[in-house]
């Protein structure tokens, strides 16, 4: 079966650095995106990785490594408007997105 | 530009009932989506269309229905809802269907069934 995997929930404090991790396993691969998603709002696109290494846009960077099924998003300099849930989606063999349960990131003071 | 627009906002429905939900793009997309989200669980993939005129099966296609008759418009359709069906439900659009397509995201419908 098709499977990703991600934290629940994760808490960090504003103005710091968060990592968010995501491991799958598809039936093929096609590319990892990420998007973000605020409470009783729709995804938007993040970012989008097909090959390992590391995809700097401004306060967000994506990994991926595709030997380990794994990627991972990290936030800095986190703001209060970064509270949100955020999304690991795998585009598979037939380029059908499998999602991720999502991460709901907490942001303190 | 509106985007995505999906009608209605929300809708609480009787068991039994028929109920289409609205999706239209102005992006000229060729790739449509529909998807459902429930607490605990990632989107899942209802039903697709690559291109005006055809329509594929996703993940979680019973119980639903669609047509793509344009280029512009992808209604969903609960033939008979069914209190599982209570969920929210978002439409999406994407230029093509190929590797690095970003999925664009209509507000979302909250459907509840009773």
């Amino acid at each position: 079966g098709q499977n990703i995997d991600q934290p629940t929930e994760m808490t960090a404090t504003e103005g710091a650095i968060v990592q968010i991790n995501c491991t799958y396993q598809t039936s093929g691969f096609n590319g990892l995106f990420w998007y973000q998603q605020h409470a009783g709002e729709a995804p938007t696109f993040l970012s989008y990785n097909v090959l390992d290494g590391l995809e700097e846009k401004g306060r967000f960077s994506s990994f991926l490594s595709r030997s380990k099924g794994y990627s991972y998003l990290l936030l800095k300099e986190l703001q209060m408007k970064d509270s949100a849930s955020y999304l690991c989606a795998v585009k598979d063999s037939n380029y059908q997105l499998i999602w991720g349960a999502g991460t709901k990131l907490i942001i303190k003071p | 530009i509106a985007g995505i627009t999906q009608a209605p906002t929300s809708q609480i429905l009787a068991a039994g009932r028929r109920m289409t939900l609205r999706c239209t793009q102005d992006m000229r997309h060729n790739a449509m989506y529909w998807y459902r989200q429930d607490l605990g669980l990632g989107l899942r993939l209802i039903h697709y269309s690559n291109t005006a005129g055809t329509t594929g099966k996703g993940e979680v296609p019973d119980g639903y229905s669609v047509s793509r008759a344009n280029t512009d418009d992808f209604p969903l359709t609960l033939a008979s809802a069914v209190p599982s069906q209570t969920s929210v439900y978002f439409c999406a659009s994407s230029e093509g269907s190929g590797d690095n397509r970003e999925q664009f995201f209509g507000p979302g419908t909250r459907l509840t069934v009773l």
